[in-house]
């Protein structure tokens, strides 16, 4: 099964406004950490959001807010007055386990596009 | 800027021929991740080191090999190249590997095996 999953191959929002990109995940471990990342057209991996699991609060960074929702394992990431320079593709990973064994598993991303 | 570095950012080589990427961490940060971007197999993780020592590996195939160095740069070497390793190649660094702590990637390395 996949660890994380975006059906939304792609999307479209006008500038200004906001728009909600769809990430679920699998894990059994309670421990674990929530990412998002942007990757423009020019290739680079910027991170962009995290959500620990046992965070009572969904995280905020400026425009971008992660509505966790634990019990039914998403991890949705809000873009809040879109922008054109917004237009990338985003990509939802997880983080498993305390240990030093964790690496990222990534999903196949949602590219993003904003129209004026 | 994230403060991972890595070189070359763009390489062009024909099959059959072994290359070098090199990765300089952020400053202070211990672990050391090679992931690999293609068009058909999305973003897939290669190996991990910590402080030197190699921590997990992914889906590495035998012809790549990779080290950490003390000085905590790393570099991934990769032979007898197919044109099927045409990719993107992104190095990312973590201060330490709990599942807390975020991890930043560099700007990747595009290969082109011709």
């Amino acid at each position: 099964a996949q660890k994380i999953t975006q059906t939304q191959p792609g999307m479209f929002v006008q500038e200004k406004e906001a728009v909600t990109l769809d990430c679920t995940y699998d894990t059994s471990d309670p421990s674990y950490g929530l990412f998002w990342y942007k990757q423009p057209s020019s290739g680079e991996m910027i991170f962009l959001i995290y959500q620990g699991s046992y965070d009572q609060q969904n995280a905020t960074e400026g425009r971008y807010s992660l509505n966790f929702q634990k019990a039914r394992k998403s991890a949705n990431l809000v873009i809040s007055a879109s922008q054109l320079g917004d237009s990338a593709m985003y990509f939802c990973a997880m983080r498993e386990g305390p240990s030093g064994y964790s690496t990222l598993t990534f999903g196949k991303g949602t590219m993003l596009l904003v129209s004026p | 800027d994230s403060g991972v570095t890595q070189t070359p950012k763009h390489l062009i080589t024909a099959t059959g021929q072994r290359v070098t990427l090199r990765c300089s961490p952020r400053s202070g940060d211990l672990s050391v991740y090679w992931y690999q971007q293609s068009l058909d197999q999305g973003l897939q993780f290669l190996i991990q080191y910590y402080n030197g020592e190699e921590r997990a590996k992914g889906n590495i195939l035998e012809r790549f090999s990779a080290q950490q160095f003390p000085d905590l740069h790393s570099e991934l070497n990769l032979s007898s190249l197919e044109l099927g390793d045409s990719a993107l190649y992104f190095c990312a660094s973590s201060a330490v590997v709990s599942s807390g702590n975020t991890i930043y990637f560099g700007e990747g390395s595009w290969l082109t095996v011709v």
